[in-house]
């Protein structure tokens, strides 16, 4: 079965810095997605960003950008110029290509953005 | 453009009460899905449906029921709570591209005392 791992369960971050949240995988597949979603004390959950393995380029958005890493199923979120509005859960996820249409999510780590 | 939305937000339930929680989507999206998450735990799939009138058996099933009578509806029902099941319940729902993201409800807070 497919496992993810944040292994960090809480960070902070200085405003207008730069922080990068870790995430590892476990799976056999060569073919799938990977997410990052955002969870505010308001709760809502908010993708960030999302990557196709296939894709050998990391994805960004804007101030977000992945670190994808397929041979050691690694999967860094880096934000730039952190904003006090970063302050939320961040939970990475994985999905496979085709077939299962469970997405499977780690454990979730805790974003403090300092003023 | 209301997304999804989860209906109750907030409920208090006694032990061995039954409910109904209630998810609806407006963008025409295919798969819907029931997830539960709990301090520590992350989100977990409770049930999931691929289409109307099809539902299927998450990572923690047991407990919970669904239906999805109607393309835009999941209900997620609990037929005897127990303490266990209190946790915050989020609807999400995608369409069937490979690389679409989940659209979440605001979720439900439950609480089994």
């Amino acid at each position: 079965a497919q496992t993810v791992t944040q292994s960090q369960p809480e960070m902070s971050v200085q405003e207008a810095e730069t922080v990068t949240l870790s995430c590892t995988y476990d799976t056999s597949e060569s073919d799938y997605y990977l997410f990052w979603y955002k969870q505010p004390p308001s709760r809502q959950m908010i993708l960030v960003i999302r990557q196709e393995a296939y894709k050998q380029q990391n994805a960004t958005e804007n101030r977000f950008s992945v670190n994808f890493q397929k041979a050691a199923k690694s999967f860094s979120l880096k934000i730039s110029d952190s904003q006090l509005g970063d302050a939320a859960m961040y939970f990475c996820a994985y999905r496979t290509q085709g077939g299962s249409e469970k997405l499977v999510f780690g454990k979730g780590m805790k974003l403090t953005v300092n003023p | 453009n209301a997304g999804v939305t989860q209906t109750p937000k907030f409920r208090v339930l006694k032990t061995g009460q039954s409910m109904t929680l209630l998810c609806a989507q407006d963008m025409n999206h295919e798969y819907m899905y029931w997830y539960r998450q709990d301090p520590g735990m992350g989100l977990r799939l409770i049930h999931y449906s691929v289409g109307e009138g099809t539902t299927a058996k998450g990572e923690v099933p047991d407990g919970y029921n669904v239906s999805r009578l109607k393309k835009q509806n999941f209900l997620l029902g609990l037929e005897s709570a127990a303490p266990s099941q209190t946790s915050v319940y989020f609807c999400a729902s995608r369409d069937p591209m490979e690389h679409s993201p989940l659209h979440f409800g605001n979720g439900t807070r439950l609480t089994v005392t």
